[in-house]
C-alpha cells in the first residue's frame, strides 16, 4: 500500500516568516494529495489539495507543489500567523479512496 | 455542513472485553473510514469502505473487524481489547468524486 513520509516533525518559526513541510509518497499511482490541519482538541480539517495533474495550487497564503517524477509534494504558508499554530498532516490517495496520511507536522509561529 | 458523529468521545474498557465505536455520518458519503492516532505516528488507517457490506483493510487491521450495514453507519468492533489498542479513533467520511475527508470528533479509548 501507499507510504508518505513527512518531514520535520516539529517547526518553530516567527511571526511573519514563511513555513514549509515536505512529503514523500511511495505509490505511483496515487493521484490525489491533500493536506489537514488540526488544530488543539479539534478534528482534522482540510486546507488545500491538488491533484496530478497540477504541479502548484495556491490559495491565499497557503500554497501546494508537487512533483509526480520525484514523489514529492509539500505545503507552503507564508506570513505566517500565531493562529497559523497547529499539526499539519499530508497525505495521498488513488482516486480519492484510501487515504493514507503522514506522521504529521507540528507548526508552532512564536509572535 | 456535513457532520460526522461518533457515539463515544470517551470510553474506558478493561483487557478482553469486546468495544464498539459507532460512527454516522449525514451527507450520504460513498465512503467511511477508520483511523488510529497516535502521537508521533500520525494517523493510520485501519479500514475503510466505499459501499454498503464492502470493507478494505487499511495498514492496521489487527485486532479490529469493521462493520458497513447501511451506508451512513460505519462501525468499529475490537474483539478483545488490548492495553496496546489505547488510543484516539477517528472516523471520517467522503464522496468518493472529491476525496475530502470530513473527521468525527474523536473517541478516545483507555484500555486498563
Amino acid at each position: 500500500g501507499e507510504n508518505v513520509e513527512q518531514h520535520p516533525s516539529t517547526l518553530s518559526v516567527q511571526e511573519g516568516d514563511s513555513a514549509v513541510i515536505k512529503c514523500t509518497y511511495s505509490d505511483s499511482a496515487s493521484n490525489y494529495f491533500p493536506w489537514y490541519k488540526q488544530e488543539l482538541g479539534k478534528r482534522p480539517q482540510l486546507i488545500i489539495d491538488i491533484r496530478s495533474n497540477v504541479g502548484e495550487k495556491k490559495d491565499q497564503r497557503i500554497a501546494v507543489t508537487l512533483n509526480k517524477t520525484a514523489k514529492h509534494f509539500s505545503l507552503h504558508i507564508t506570513e505566517t500567523q500565531p493562529e497559523d499554530s497547529a499539526v499539519y498532516f499530508c497525505a495521498a490517495s488513488w482516486n480519492n479512496n484510501d487515504m493514507r496520511f503522514g506522521a504529521g507536522t507540528r507548526l508552532t509561529v512564536k509572535p | 455542513d456535513v457532520k460526522v458523529t461518533q457515539s463515544s468521545r470517551y470510553l474506558v474498557k478493561r483487557t478482553g472485553e469486546k468495544v464498539f465505536l459507532e460512527c454516522v455520518q449525514d451527507m450520504d458519503h460513498e465512503n467511511m473510514f477508520w483511523y488510529r492516532q497516535d502521537p508521533g505516528l500520525g494517523l493510520r488507517l485501519i479500514y475503510f469502505s466505499y459501499d454498503v457490506k464492502m470493507k478494505e483493510k487499511g495498514d492496521i487491521p489487527e485486532g479490529y473487524s469493521v462493520s458497513r450495514e447501511k451506508k451512513e453507519r460505519f462501525s468499529l468492533i475490537l474483539e478483545s481489547a488490548s492495553t496496546n489498542q489505547t488510543s484516539m479513533y477517528l472516523c471520517a467520511s467522503s464522496l468518493v468524486f472529491t476525496g475530502e475527508l470530513f473527521f468525527g470528533e474523536g473517541s478516545r479509548l483507555t484500555v486498563l
